[in-house]
């Protein structure tokens, strides 16, 4: 599977868009673009995924580049509870495929 | 909908003994997985099964990790003998069929203290 790289660490004021970056330079045809997230003390959290078009659903929106390569998470309203590690993921939707989870992106989400 | 239930949250060993966690998975889910997080770390798949059959245990340390799932339901995930590095929190995840909307559902995981 690709691999993706994130920043360590954001911040956000609370109640404004939060864009999460996400490099997948190496990703291959039939890779899926998948964002998780897990808050402290909490099991990972599905948000959401796409393979080349823009995905939105009620959390959040996946704003995929032209060639695949980057791809931006959007939370258009953070909350206090969006504070949380924030997951990208390349993987083939297959059985049997892996999900390789990184070290994602801390997000503190500020008053 | 019930989710992914865990059990034991936490458990405290002495290194060298053993260790069971058990896993219900959300009804109805055919795929059911096993996490392990050390503290700073992103999770690391350890088992995948579909049904009751193994279909990815690559990363599952054999000589000392074992994991079960007998009835295609719930799983239990055992280590004997622990080490120190065993420490971790040890995530189930469960799936309705292999990951076809790409959503995985988990549980709060079981955190191990091995000392």
């Amino acid at each position: 599977d690709a691999k993706t790289t994130q920043p360590t660490s954001m911040d956000c004021a609370e109640g404004r868009a939060a864009n999460l970056p996400c490099n997948h330079s190496t990703i291959s045809g039939n890779e899926y673009v998948y964002w998780y997230r897990q808050i402290h003390s909490q099991g990972p959290q599905y948000i959401i995924h796409g393979l080349k078009n823009n995905e939105t659903n009620e959390m959040a929106s996946l704003i995929i580049t032209e060639d695949r390569k980057s791809s931006t998470l959007i939370l258009p309203h953070a909350t206090l509870r969006d504070t949380a590690v924030y997951y990208c993921i390349v993987s083939k939707e297959t059985s049997g495929s892996r999900l390789t989870f990184g070290e994602g992106t801390q997000l503190t989400v500020n008053p | 909908e019930a989710g992914v239930a865990q059990s034991p949250r936490y458990k405290i060993i002495e290194k060298r003994q053993s260790v069971a966690f058990w896993c219900n998975p959300i009804s109805g889910h055919a795929t059911l997985y096993w996490y392990q997080q050390i503290l700073g770390q992103g999770p690391k798949l350890l088992i995948q099964f579909q049904n009751n059959g193994v279909v990815d245990d690559s990363q599952l340390p054999k000589d000392r990790f074992s994991a079960e799932r007998l009835k295609g339901v719930d799983s239990t995930l055992k280590i004997q003998p622990a080490k120190l590095e065993d420490s971790a929190v040890y995530l189930c995840a469960s799936s309705l069929v292999p990951r076809s909307t790409g959503e995985l559902f988990f549980g709060e995981g079981s955190r191990l203290t091995v000392l």
